[in-house]
């Protein structure tokens, strides 16, 4: 595609509710990240990828957070027995190359997610 | 750990004024920064991108400086319009690919 996507758009989780979140980056493109925007503030680093080796999962706020990128292209961040504290933005980005410094990072529309 | 400032939180301006929005980190030893525009719903758009090398990049109507040693940019937008109502966000890269984003100046240009 175009760009990158991600779906669902919004999501509506009942605390204690498993979620899974997808991401689509550009075809071809090497490198993937997840962010955590909350309400007010900027992205946070969640985790990197390198086609599909998870280089760097610092980020991930607890170990109920988990993200796969089984065949190197699409992504999914997986969030466990949901927590209010996880309502938040989830934007993913994808960039062509390995990571190094030069290059930009594309973003998809995010997927909003609200946990009652 | 990075931390990323960028004042003000909100600006509003009628249209055909010149905005300044400031961003300031606390570590120097960047490779690059950027500045993105994020529109309510929607991802982040890329608008500038400066490395650690160079003082400022210019795209139309927006110019960006930046000021390694004393961890400052700032975003120079030229004779505001409606559709530049936005929030911009400020991101350093201080190694091969995190971004470290600041919290945002949401910019409103009134007709």
């Amino acid at each position: 595609g175009a760009g990158v996507s991600q779906s669902p758009r919004y999501k509506v989780a009942k605390r204690g509710q498993d979620v899974a979140l997808r991401c689509d980056p550009i075809s071809g493109h090497v490198s993937l990240f997840w962010y955590q925007q909350a309400l007010g503030q900027g992205p946070e680093f969640l985790t990197y990828f390198q086609n599909e080796a998870q280089l760097d999962k610092s980020g991930l706020p607890s170990d109920r957070f988990f993200a796969e990128r089984p065949e190197g292209s699409v992504s999914t961040l997986k969030i466990q027995r949901t927590q209010q504290e996880d309502s938040a933005v989830y934007l993913c980005a994808s960039s062509w190359s390995s990571g190094g410094g030069l290059e930009t990072q594309y973003f998809g529309p995010g997927t909003r997610l609200l946990v009652l | 750990k990075q931390e990323v400032t960028q004042i003000p939180a909100a600006l509003s301006v009628p249209e055909g004024e010149n905005l300044v929005l400031n961003c300031s980190f606390t570590d120097s030893a960047i490779y690059n920064l950027q500045w993105f525009r994020q529109d309510p719903g929607k991802g982040l758009t890329s608008l500038l991108l400066i490395q650690s090398s160079q003082r400022e990049q210019t795209s139309g109507r927006l110019n960006a400086s930046l000021d390694k040693s004393s961890g400052r940019s700032t975003l120079y937008i030229a004779a505001s319009q409606p559709g530049d109502s936005a929030t911009y966000l400020c991101a350093v890269r201080a190694n091969d690919y995190k971004l470290s984003f600041g919290a945002g100046t949401t910019v409103t240009v009134r007709a």
